[in-house]
């Protein structure tokens, strides 16, 4: 069936240096992405989307790169902090009308100081 | 501005019990949804309302799950005889309209832990 999964379901970084989250679809008729983050005891937060008519959309420290060919969602996180340290999850969806939102499993992001 | 709200934060029951979760949305917020979230796990969707009407309830687990809003507002998950494998942090989450590739707002969620 249609699903959304990420490569590595924990990634270490060290303070400073920069994070790639990668996530897989499979759902070719997607044409909006979304990151969330998710830190321990709290529900998920927005961090950036992307619409399928873009590559490439970035926010503060981080960017969202989207490949359609291959199916491809990534999170590029910039000088990470200790305070980047959250599950993250990416989500897919299709714009117009009502299409139910589906979230990977999600990938811990570990911030080493 | 106020986001969205879940009561209680948490909730010990024993098995066999009734449950009620409640969820108030961001205030203009037509859609609502409803997520199971285990430990570890990602977001199990659950059902989601447009208004007060809810046309996709695909995601409850069993009939035992029933859920329903009022005012195109509040929203309450019930769980009745309630079961271990119950147990989970129950996510609300609302945006803006039905329409898909509208942000979705969280909650902090219930953990729900059945004894």
């Amino acid at each position: 069936g249609e699903s959304v999964g990420l490569h590595l379901p924990t990634l270490s970084v060290q303070e400073g240096d920069n994070s790639i989250i990668n996530c897989a679809y499979s759902n070719s008729a997607s044409d909006y992405f979304i990151w969330y983050k998710q830190e321990s005891g709290k529900g998920p937060q927005f961090i950036i989307d992307i619409r399928s008519n873009m590559d490439k959309r970035q926010g503060q420290r981080v960017t969202v790169l989207l490949n359609k060919t291959v199916k491809h969602l990534s999170l590029q996180i910039a000088a990470t902090q200790p305070g980047d340290s959250a599950v993250y999850f990416c989500a897919e969806n299709r714009a117009g009308g009502y299409q139910k939102v589906t979230f990977g499993t999600g990938t811990k992001l570990q911030v080493i100081p | 501005g106020a986001g969205v709200s879940q009561s209680p934060s948490n909730k010990v029951t024993e098995k066999g019990k009734d449950v009620e979760l409640r969820c108030d949305p961001i205030s203009g917020h037509t859609a609502l949804y409803w997520y199971r979230q285990r430990l570890g796990q990602g977001l199990e969707f659950l059902i989601y309302f447009q208004g007060n009407s809810a046309p996709d309830k695909s995601g409850l687990p069993s009939d035992r799950f029933s859920a329903e809003r009022t005012g195109e507002s509040v929203s309450t998950l019930t769980i009745q005889r309630t079961q271990q494998e119950d147990s989970a942090v129950y996510l609300c989450a609302s945006s803006f309209n039905m329409g898909g590739g509208n942000e979705q707002f969280f909650g902090p969620g219930t953990r729900l832990t059945v004894l």
